[in-house]
């Protein structure tokens, strides 16, 4: 499975945009990058995914730099309740199950 | 439509004794994935299955580990003769039937088993 890298940790304030990054630098051709998190004492739970393409949902952007090397999640306007553990997460197309790395846990204050 | 359902929630056995953990996929998911989460640790993948068979169990301890995904019910993952280090997380996720496409994983809020 091809290996990503996240910062440990991140903090933001509350109502501010969070960019969170992500190196994929063996990205193959044929991986998805998908998002997902974890709330305290919660499951994950699935954020965002995309190939080559931003995307854009109702809980973020994934901005996903144009050699596919790194990407991005923006989440426009932290609230406390995006306090969580994000993890990036390569996904071969085809493949079913979902490896998880350390993620970054982010913290927000008020 | 309700979500991944686990039961128990909280789940305390004594060292030796048997644990059953049990997992209700999303209506109309096919597949269903275990993972375990040690405490301050990232979730680790133990078994993908479907109805009725075992597709990549990988991440399976050898020993004292099973999993099923029966016709009719709930997948188990079932752990004999459990030991302090067994002490977990354990999350179920379930997806629908993929084609093409990529699917997005559902998972349920998780047992957490503590061996005393």
């Amino acid at each position: 499975d091809a290996k990503t890298t996240q910062p440990n940790s991140m903090e933001s304030n509350e109502e501010e945009p969070v960019h969170l990054p992500c190196n994929h630098s063996t990205i193959s051709g044929t991986d998805y990058i998908h998002w997902y998190r974890q709330l305290p004492s919660q499951g994950p739970e699935y954020v965002i995914h995309g190939l080559t393409s931003n995307v854009n949902n109702r809980m973020a952007s994934l901005a996903i730099a144009e050699d596919r090397k790194s990407s991005t999640l923006i989440l426009h306007r932290a609230t406390l309740r995006d306090a969580a553990v994000y993890y990036c997460i390569l996904r071969p197309q085809g493949a079913q199950k979902l490896v998880f790395g350390q993620g970054t846990r982010l913290t927000i204050n008020p | 439509n309700a979500g991944v359902m686990q039961n128990p929630r909280h789940l305390v056995r004594r060292r030796g004794q048997e644990a059953r953990l049990r997992c209700s996929p999303m209506k109309g998911h096919s597949h269903v994935y275990w993972y375990r989460q040690l405490p301050e640790e990232g979730l680790k993948f133990m078994v993908y299955l479907q109805k009725e068979n075992i597709i990549d169990e990988s991440g399976m301890p050898k020993e004292r580990f099973s999993a099923e995904f029966p016709k009719e019910g709930p997948s188990i993952l079932r752990i004999q003769q459990v030991v302090r280090g067994d002490s977990a997380a354990y999350f179920c996720a379930s997806s629908p039937r993929t084609g093409v496409g990529v699917t997005e994983a559902f998972f349920g809020q998780g047992t957490r088993l503590t061996v005393v």
